[in-house]
């Protein structure tokens, strides 16, 4: 079956400073997968996808992501982090062709000025 | 476009009463799904529709809890009789070309 691990389940970053939050997944087909950022109180919202093609994604709010197939990961990156980024950050994959995503347990970032 | 509607944002209800949250989803979206969310469990998906049929309802917890999607505008989630272990807020999300949309969620508390 597949799976999802985000292996950090909290990360503090400087304001300003690169961020890299890690997704693994676990599938036997190229998946489609995504990530999703949520406020506190606030529903998730879709930063980026990747279907197929090019492997780095570019995604909302300077945030983009590299798929790795070697590597099994699709890891997201943000080059300068702002205070408004602290939230929870979900990795999801979606195999087959239902809109079922499968979710990872999720980062939160905190982010210190 | 308002985006998926959900209601109630917030409800508080004492064991054993029967809870229902609705869910408006996104005008020509084919896929809803609910999903719960605790702290201990993460977001886990309890059932999902395809063309207001029901697909996979292999994530409800148990009897007590019911899903109906009686057209493509509109559907519900029924708790009865409520337990304080169902504490939770639970989003609903509505679906197309392989992508999910969230709405804000509905907080429970069970006393």
């Amino acid at each position: 079956a597949q799976s999802v691990t985000q292996p950090d389940i909290h990360i503090t970053v400087s304001e300003g400073a690169s961020l890299e939050l890690r997704c693994n997944y676990s599938y036997g087909a190229t998946p489609y997968l995504f990530w999703y950022v949520q406020s506190p109180g606030q529903g998730l919202q879709l930063l980026l996808k990747y279907f197929s093609g090019d492997t780095l994604v570019q995604g909302i709010k300077g945030f983009e992501a590299e798929f790795k197939r070697s590597q099994s990961s699709f890891n997201l990156r943000k080059p300068s982090v702002h205070w408004s980024d602290a939230a929870e950050y979900f990795c999801a994959v979606r195999t087959g062709t239902a809109s079922k995503l499968t979710f990872g347990t999720g980062t939160r970032l905190q982010v210190t000025l | 476009d308002a985006g998926v509607i959900q209601s109630p944002r917030h409800e508080v209800t004492e064991m054993g009463q029967e809870v229902t949250l609705r869910c408006k989803p996104i005008s020509g979206h084919d896929y809803l799904f609910w999903y719960r969310q605790t702290m201990m469990r993460g977001l886990e998906l309890l059932i999902y529709f395809n063309n207001n049929v029901p697909i996979d309802d292999s994530g409800m917890p148990e009897d007590r809890f019911s899903a109906k999607m009686p057209n493509a505008s509109f559907s519900t989630l029924k708790i009865q009789p409520s337990e304080p272990r169902d504490s939770a807020v639970y989003f609903c999300a509505s679906g197309y070309a392989g992508e999910l949309f969230f709405g804000e969620g509905s907080r429970l508390t069970v006393l």
